[in-house]
């Protein structure tokens, strides 16, 4: 009974495909994040949703586009994918930034 | 925004003995600092927090102390096992906030 899903685990695609990343979490979280973790491990914030609300909004290309349609689900779409979008990124949840994350086990994309 | 500087970014011992990861923060509202320990191939996970209302918390083997006047949080690991070999990650955040800041991350390897 995971507590973070996200799917796919492993997405690889050509560079100028559109994809989607799925999270889904079933903790009762209020608020739920996409972080982008690159080779160098560092875990650098994308999005973050507040019940439904979009609340964080960091400089990232607009093609990258976060969906909430309820609090227990943030979606992320990526149009024209870039060799510079590889890596791995992870959704996350939690009840308030002064509460610990449950990270989802993350998504590997691979533009080739 | 918060700044969070962590150090070292690998550290190698031998198995049995300590090891200490060091992180700093530039905010003075900054009341919650979490850790947390990626292996390799998985998810981040929450090992241990502290809040700003104390000055150390223990748990097993592991152990993390703030010093809020200077500014700086430790992570301590006695009797380290190989199997504590990952990346470790420290983070702050404010309760009035919306997001963690992560630092950087450290590399552990324990040798057997």
């Amino acid at each position: 009974d995971t507590a973070v899903s996200q799917t796919p685990k492993y997405l690889v695609t050509q560079m100028g495909n559109d994809k989607s990343i799925k999270c889904e979490q079933n903790l009762g979280h209020d608020t739920m994040y996409w972080y982008k973790q690159d080779s160098k491990k560092f875990l650098k914030i994308m999005f973050s949703y507040n019940n439904k609300e979009l609340i964080i909004n960091e400089t990232v290309p607009n093609r990258f586009s976060p969906k909430s349609p309820d609090k227990a689900h943030l979606n992320l779409h990526i149009n024209s994918l870039e060799l510079g979008d590889s890596a791995v990124y992870f959704c996350a949840s939690s009840q308030a930034s002064w509460d610990g994350y449950t990270f989802g086990s993350g998504t590997r994309l691979t533009v080739v | 925004g918060e700044n969070v500087e962590q150090h070292p970014s690998t550290l190698s011992v031998q198995e049995g003995d300590s090891a200490v990861i060091k992180c700093t923060y530039s905010d003075s509202a900054s009341n919650y600092f979490p850790w947390y320990k990626q292996e390799l191939g998985k998810r981040p996970q929450l090992i241990i927090d502290i809040r700003s209302n104390v000055g150390e918390k223990k748990d097993q083997r592991i152990a993390v102390t703030l010093n809020k006047t200077a500014k700086h949080f430790s992570l301590h690991i006695t009797e380290t096992q190989p199997e504590d070999s990952a990346v470790y990650f420290c983070a702050a955040s404010i309760n009035t906030g919306n997001q963690f800041y992560f630092g950087t991350g450290t590399s552990l390897t324990v040798i057997p």
